[in-house]
């Protein structure tokens, strides 16, 4: 069973351009949470996505924006790229029914990126 | 609003020696508590996760965490330290209901000598 996969694992961009990670849930999972996670740092919510819609935000501004497609899986696009942006990006996955979450989420190994 | 604090940025042990990694969280309703861990260069692996069936959580690789509701703490802990022990641990909260974000701590760096 192939947990939650993510593309690229690493990347370099320039300050100014746009990024695009991609993101598989687990099998089964219909729920996909992203965070940022800067050096030393805890991981920080940015979005999450159920049904194809966005349901909760943290505090990030809107250059940072994402999509969930009917197959669950998720892109994280972040514009105007920052040298702050740098950091390892975490999805992860869950499955809930309703209101409610049943499953802890998974997460998958990260994208590390790179703004020079 | 929830946060959790874990405090000691880094924490050495010997092999063998008892492991206690201490967080403290915040919440304005009923939490879940987590305890992840990353190694280096990969994602968080969740260990265990309070829910509210027992106060003592037993989760993987023999680690163990304790809910104390009048302490507000949820300290993680293994008797004895293996050296493939060796990474980050984040402490995290989130609500039980609608839709909720994991909200981590600043992470402790757990060291085990020889």
């Amino acid at each position: 069973d192939a947990g939650v996969t993510q593309s690229p694992t690493h990347l370099i961009k320039t300050r100014g351009q746009q990024v695009t990670l991609r993101c598989s849930p687990k099998s089964g999972h219909d729920t996909v949470s992203w965070y940022q996670q800067a050096l030393g740092q805890g991981p920080q919510f940015i979005f999450q996505y159920y049904e194809e819609e966005e349901r909760q935000r943290g505090n990030f501004p809107d250059r940072f924006s994402g999509h969930q497609f009917p197959n669950y899986s998720s892109e994280l696009n972040v514009n105007a790229l920052l040298l702050g942006d740098s950091a390892l990006y975490l999805c992860a996955s869950s499955f809930r029914t309703g209101w409610i979450e049943d499953t802890e989420a998974f997460f998958g190994q990260g994208t590390r990126l790179t703004v020079v | 609003a929830q946060s959790v604090t874990q405090l000691g940025s880094h924490v050495s042990v010997s092999e063998g020696a008892l492991v206690l990694l201490r967080c403290n969280y915040s919440s304005s309703v009923p939490p879940y508590l987590f305890w992840y861990v990353q190694y280096p260069n990969q994602g968080l692996q969740l260990l265990l996760k309070y829910t509210s069936a027992a106060t003592l959580v037993k989760g993987i690789n023999g680690f163990e965490a304790e809910f104390k509701k009048s302490e507000t703490s949820f300290h993680l802990t293994k008797p004895s330290a293996h050296m493939s022990d060796a990474a980050e641990y984040f402490c995290a909260v989130s609500g039980r209901t609608g839709f909720q974000k994991l909200v981590f701590g600043t992470g402790t760096r757990l060291l085990v000598s020889p």
